[in-house]
């Protein structure tokens, strides 16, 4: 079955306890994207990759790192967590066409808690 | 800048009623734009895809409408449902960048 899968689903932990979202994806995908989702903001781009080894800032990068060292996984790294980073994250592949980004599909989301 | 916005943010229509959500975006020069899904703490499902060289899109009850120059799409829904009840909201895709911008979704609730 086609899918993007993320984990954890659920974490709660303290701030500055580094920790890790893994996201990895069946289809083949260049593109992968994280996004976070906080009431009333919408989703927010967090940090795009394009292909292996070739990653990108989105609109709200501050306190985030990630990784693309295999096209199927593309892990979001928070080095020091902070309460404000306490939302619903959610990664999501696509296939490129003509350097374009086409359909997105979406992993079932992480929630996360920084206490 | 490129935004998109959805209005209303909230909508309650009773069961078997046909509806319309609308979606609205600033810049003309889009490339794509996705319809999705959203139920309460879940992922964010895929409904529908209209490529900017496209009027429509249908997939059964559902048809999705692309008009550039008035940047706007809006999703018709036909028949509805309580297991339509979900946030809905649309993406786009922004020529020339390697970009999405969703609106903030309208919350359908179906009542039976």
């Amino acid at each position: 079955e086609a899918q993007v899968t993320q984990n954890p689903r659920y974490l709660i932990t303290v701030t500055g306890k580094k920790l890790t979202v893994t996201c990895s994806q069946n289809m083949n995908h260049e593109y992968m994207s994280w996004y976070r989702q906080d009431p009333g903001l919408g989703l927010r781009q967090i940090y795009y990759s394009m292909n292996v080894e070739v990653t990108d800032k989105g609109d709200v990068p501050e306190g985030y790192k990630v990784s693309r060292k295999e096209k199927r996984n593309f892990p979001l790294i928070l080095e020091s967590p902070s309460p404000n980073q306490t939302s619903l994250y959610f990664c999501a592949s696509s296939p490129r066409t003509s350097g374009r980004v086409e359909e997105l599909f979406f992993g079932e989301g992480s929630r996360l808690t920084v206490l | 800048k490129q935004e998109v916005t959805q209005i209303p943010a909230a909508l309650s229509v009773p069961e078997g009623e046909n509806l319309v959500l609308n979606c609205s975006f600033t810049d003309s020069a889009i490339y794509n734009l996705q319809w999705f899904r959203q139920d309460p703490g879940k992922g964010l499902t895929s409904l529908l895809l209209i490529q900017s060289s496209q009027r429509e899109q249908t997939s059964g009850r559902l048809n999705a409408s692309l008009d550039k120059s008035s940047g706007r799409s809006t999703l018709y829904i036909a028949a509805s449902q309580p297991g339509d009840s979900a946030t809905y909201l649309c993406a786009v895709g922004w020529r020339g960048y390697q970009k999405v911008t969703f609106g903030t979704g309208t919350k359908l609730q179906v009542i039976p």
